[in-house]
């Protein structure tokens, strides 16, 4: 257990729709990362907050959007969903305000647009 | 119709022999280096990591190398066990994001 937590493990929702994937970090991480793995694009960053803050940004879309809670814990919303969207969404947190240290990772959530 | 999904290099050792797995990063700036073990259904697996001012570092059975000349690393896994199969991806610094490799698939036959 990475001590990283996602919720939910599995999603499957229409085209056009809106959904939350949630992620609480490790206790005492203040860095949180999404990604995105899907079959043809391997581990892909999307965008990492730092206590709050945006702090680095990756291949993510316009429909995509996230933010860090005062209590660290960290949503990626995904809007006007298509098919190409399905993938897992893994978050992992570490304590520093970048890559400088091993990252944690959670369990991920699968996300299937159909 | 049918669906293009990555076709990631596999690598096929007998149990208890030692493992090889490479990669070949693309910045020569980046100072950190991380190897994942992902398992089916599961997330990346911190294994082992190294900075740039290292060319060696070993854990538990595992040891990982670094050629910053040739832009290269690799894991190595002695004795590899079953429970070794996994897909293993290399990650590097770059910028204050990890950017991660496409992959490699170790099985592991007994």
């Amino acid at each position: 257990d990475s001590g990283v937590t996602q919720t939910p493990k599995h999603l499957i929702t229409a085209t056009g729709q809106r959904v939350t994937l949630r992620c609480s970090p490790r206790s005492g991480d203040l860095s949180v990362y999404w990604y995105q793995q899907s079959l043809d694009q391997g581990l892909q960053f999307l965008i990492q907050y730092y206590n709050g803050e945006e702090r680095a940004k990756g291949n993510i879309l316009e429909r995509f959007s996230a933010q860090q809670f005062p209590d660290l814990h960290s949503e990626l919303n995904l809007s006007s969903l298509e098919l190409g969207d399905s993938a897992l969404y893994f978050c992992a947190s570490n304590t520093e305000g970048g890559p400088n240290t091993e990252a944690f990772f959670g369990q991920g959530t699968r996300l299937t647009v159909v | 119709g049918e669906s293009v999904g990555l076709h990631l290099p596999t690598l096929s050792v007998q149990e208890g022999d030692n493992s090889i797995i490479n990669c070949a990063y693309s910045n020569s700036a980046s100072d950190y280096f991380i190897w994942y073990k992902q398992e089916s259904g599961k997330g990346p697996q911190f294994i082992i990591d190294i900075r740039s001012n290292m060319d060696k570092r070993q854990g538990q059975r595992v040891t990982v190398l670094l050629n910053k000349t040739v832009k290269h690393l690799s894991l190595q896994i002695a004795a590899t066990q079953p429970g070794d199969s996994a897909v293993y991806f290399c990650a590097e610094k770059g910028g204050n994001k990890l950017v991660f490799g496409a992959g490699t698939i170790l099985r592991v036959k007994s």
